[in-house]
Order: C-alpha cells, then structure tokens, then sequence
C-alpha cells in the first residue's frame, strides 16, 4: 500500500487559503488519494478525492501532480471551525488506512 | 448522508471485563467497518463487517478478543473481551456512504473506553 507524509502540524490565519500538502510518492496508477479530517471528539469526515485531475468541492479544492507523488488540500477561506487534524490517504480496494494526519489550527 | 449512532459514548471499564460497543445506521448499508483510535494517535482499521458473512479482520486483531456481530443490514455490534489498560482507546464505526463515491465513509460518533 501507497504511504503517505504529512507535516505534523501547521497554523493559517483566519479567512486566509490553508494549503496542506501531502506526499505519496509510491501511489499507483489505479490508487486514489482520499482527505479526510476529524475535529476533535468527533468522527472523521470525508473531503474530497481525486485520481489524476484536480477537483473541486463546496468543502475543498485537491490539486495532484502530475506525476501523482503528492498533493495539496486547498481550504480557500479557512474559519476557526476548520481547526482538525487532516489525513491524506491512498486508497487501495476500499481499504482506509490513516496516517498521522496533519493537524490545522486556524488562529483568529 | 447517513446518520450513525453508538452507544454507549464513553465507558469506564474495570481489567478482565468486556464491554460491547453497538453501532446503529439510520439506512441499509452493507459493509460496515470498525476502528481503534489510541490516546493521541490516528484510526486503525479493526474488522470489516458484512451483513450475512464473518468479519475480516485486520492484522493484529483476532476475533477473539474482538468479536463482531452483523445481525441486520443497519446494525454491529464490537466486543473488546478481556480488557486491559492498553484497550483503552475510541472506538468507531464508519459505513460506506452509498453515493456512489468508493472510499467516502461516514463515522459514528465514537466510544471513549477507558479501562482501569
């Protein structure tokens, strides 16, 4: 399986992009790169996914590179709600595996 | 999106005891999935549970100390048999959402096991 890094920790200032990167430099060709985050006390919650093409929700923007070793997780106007920790994974055959995550504090 | 429930929230749990976790969907779905979150760290897949079939179980798991029902197709329930200290942790359960999107869950809420 496809591992996956992420920094420990970042900060974004409120209503300011919060840009997340995340490397997967083993993915495969058929594997998607999955975010998910959880806020505290509370159970994950799906983001947004993508294979090759960048792509947009009303949640987030996920921009792959094309090569695929890595990714950026775009929240354009953080707000101190979005404070969580943020997982990028790879998926392979519906098998979630999360990594350390990354965890966004948005200071006021 | 589905709506999942667990009960209980939280427990605390004396050593060699067992505490069953229930896990309840407001709609069919058919796999169901169960995690561990240790103090501090990230979601480690438990079992996966099918309505109608054994749970597969992840490695470092065994169905003894974690054993699994799937009575219906909106219904699990996690055993942790045994416990010790080192079970304390939150337990979750996810389901696939059904939109069609593969790898999208939805998780319950969660149930903060602490064991004495």
């Amino acid at each position: 399986d496809a591992k996956t890094t992420q920094p420990t920790s970042m900060d974004c200032a409120e209503g300011r992009a919060a840009n997340l990167p995340c490397n997967h430099s083993t993915i495969s060709g058929n594997e998607y790169v999955y975010w998910y985050r959880q806020i505290h006390s509370q159970g994950p919650q799906y983001i947004i996914h993508g294979l090759k093409n960048n792509e947009t929700n009303e949640m987030a923007s996920l921009i792959i590179t094309e090569d695929r070793k890595s990714s950026t997780l775009i929240l354009p106007h953080a707000t101190l709600r979005d404070t969580a920790v943020y997982y990028c994974i790879v998926l392979n055959n519906n098998d979630m595996r999360f990594g350390a995550g990354t965890r966004l504090t948005v200071k006021p | 999106s589905a709506v999942i429930s667990q009960k209980p929230s939280r427990d605390i749990c004396q050593r060699g005891t067992s505490l069953t976790i229930q896990c309840q969907v407001d709609s069919q779905v058919t796999m169901m999935f169960w995690y561990r979150q240790q103090p501090g760290q990230s979601l480690t897949l438990i079992a996966t549970a099918n309505q109608g079939s054994e749970a597969t179980y992840e490695s470092g798991f065994v169905i003894d100390k974690f054993p699994i029902s799937r009575p219906n197709l909106t219904f699990s329930t996690l055993t942790v048999s045994n416990l010790s200290p080192e079970d304390s942790s939150i337990y979750l359960c996810s389901v696939e959402s059904g939109r069609g999107i593969v790898g999208e869950q939805f998780f319950g809420p969660g149930t903060r096991l602490t064991v004495l």
